[in-house]
């Protein structure tokens, strides 16, 4: 069973890049696959940050987009994320995700646990 | 960017019951692609319905999704203890893919 395992500093800085990766075990990401990032600021809904091929095609939340990189290394069976920028308002639970299918858009069956990221000075 | 409108905000019911909850789109979704999650206090969402109407692997039947176009259902038949919890429905119809604001099925 695939397992995503985020990891990356809790606390970030106004104005200074946020950088997390996710691990996936149990899988070989250059297999195939798209893979996800969404977030979830406190007590509110979520929303999709984007996605990548294991091939590096990117998709992304063209309200992030100016802001967002995602990047994937098969030789590490890991993928990452940077916001840059970031502001109070990007403090949110950050959740890496699996499309269950061959495509970008598409319901995501597999989650990592989550990791929570404060923006403060 | 496709809205997604879930109703009611919150929804007090009693173990044995039944649910019906509304996931309701600004235009029209794509090919039925609207999913349901499930979310308990400190976990991710666990998928509960793709493709509108396709339980994921593991779902309880008592799990049941409905709907196309702009107006989305998912049904709990019979209430059990674990399934009060936050639901959102997701459109992957197209970009950006959108979640709804989450519907919360607390016991009465």
């Amino acid at each position: 069973q695939v397992q995503l395992q985020e990891s990356g500093p809790g606390l970030v800085k106004p104005s200074e890049t946020l950088s997390l990766t996710c691990a996936v075990s149990d899988y070989s990401i250059s297999s195939g696959y798209y893979w996800g990032w969404i977030r979830q600021p406190p007590g509110k809904g979520l929303e999709w940050i984007g996605t990548i091929h294991h091939s590096g095609s990117t998709y992304y939340n063209p309200s992030l987009k100016s802001r967002v990189t995602i990047s994937v290394d098969t030789s590490k069976s890991q993928f990452s994320l940077k916001l840059s920028s970031v502001t109070a308002a990007d403090t949110a639970v950050y959740y890496c995700a699996r499309p269950r299918g061959y495509s970008y858009g598409d319901a995501f069956d597999i989650w990592g646990q989550g990791t929570m990221v404060t923006v403060s000075s | 960017e496709i809205v997604l409108t879930q109703s009611p905000g919150t929804l007090s019911l009693s173990p044995g019951e039944r649910a019906t909850l509304s996931c309701r789109a600004s235009q029209s979704v794509s090919s039925s692609y609207l999913a349901w999650y499930q979310q308990k206090p400190g976990q991710a969402p666990r998928l509960l319905v793709y493709g509108a109407s396709s339980r994921a692997t593991g779902i309880p039947d008592r799990f049941s999704g409905s709907g196309s176009g702009t107006d989305f259902t998912l049904t709990i038949s019979r209430l059990e203890p674990e399934d009060f919890a936050v639901y959102y429905c997701q459109q992957y119809g197209s970009s950006p893919l959108t979640f709804g604001q989450g519907t919360k099925v607390e016991i009465k």
